[in-house]
């Protein structure tokens, strides 16, 4: 399985943005970048995913470096609900043998008020 | 909309006891289906995974096993609790690229 590698733990304060970074560089060409975040007590919830470019929806956006071996989770404002683990993961494009989704240890985002 | 069901929330169960944790989705047929299990303090480990009825791919030895009886029910078994058995389980099922997670199921063995 691709590895990824995110720092443990991050702060940030209430209403700024957050930009949480992770490094992939044995990425393959097929590997999709997909962001979970996990609420304490609660199953993973997606955030985002992507492939090659830049990726909007309204709960983040995700930046790609051009060589795909890092990107970045971007919180447009931080607010108090978005502390929580945040995972960065690797999974090869959809197949008959199904996407394998692996998790790290993630990035513990705290938001102070 | 699909959905998917995991019960029980919680579960404490005596070493050497057997497990039966059951998971199913709606609203989608054909799904990938898995479990994971998150020990206190740590990551999620992928314990099993199946793209199809009977098919079950094995992760990580241990004493648990999974079954995919119909398209969109994956149980989780055990025939005799460990006390390392205790976690956080996670039953998850994608559709291409995305995946979606149950509430999972604490367990403690004692």
């Amino acid at each position: 399985d691709a590895k990824t590698t995110q720092p443990n733990s991050m702060e940030s304060n209430e209403e700024e943005p957050v930009h949480l970074p992770c490094n992939h560089s044995t990425i393959s060409g097929t590997d999709y970048i997909h962001w979970y975040r996990q609420l304490p007590s609660q199953g993973p919830e997606y955030v985002i995913h992507g492939l090659t470019s830049n990726v909007n929806n309204r709960m983040a956006s995700l930046a790609i470096a051009e060589d795909r071996k890092s990107s970045t989770l971007i919180l447009h404002r931080a607010t108090l609900r978005d502390a929580a683990v945040y995972y960065c993961i690797l999974s090869p494009t959809w197949g008959t043998t199904g996407n394998q989704f692996y998790f790290g240890t993630g990035t513990s985002l705290t938001v102070i008020p | 909309s699909q959905t998917i069901h995991q019960w029980p929330a919680t579960l404490v169960q005596p070493v050497g006891s057997p497990l039966s944790l059951e998971c199913t989705v709606e609203g989608t047929s054909n799904p990938n289906l898995y479990w994971y299990r998150q020990a206190a303090g740590r990551g999620l480990q992928l314990l099993f995974y199946s793209v199809g009825i009977g098919q079950i791919s094995s992760e990580v030895p241990q004493n648990l096993s999974a079954s995919r009886p119909q398209d969109r029910q994956f149980i989780l078994s055990s025939k005799k609790l460990l006390l390392s058995d205790s976690g956080f389980y996670l039953c998850a099922w994608s559709y291409r690229v995305e995946a979606f997670f149950g509430q999972g199921t604490r367990l403690t063995v004692v």
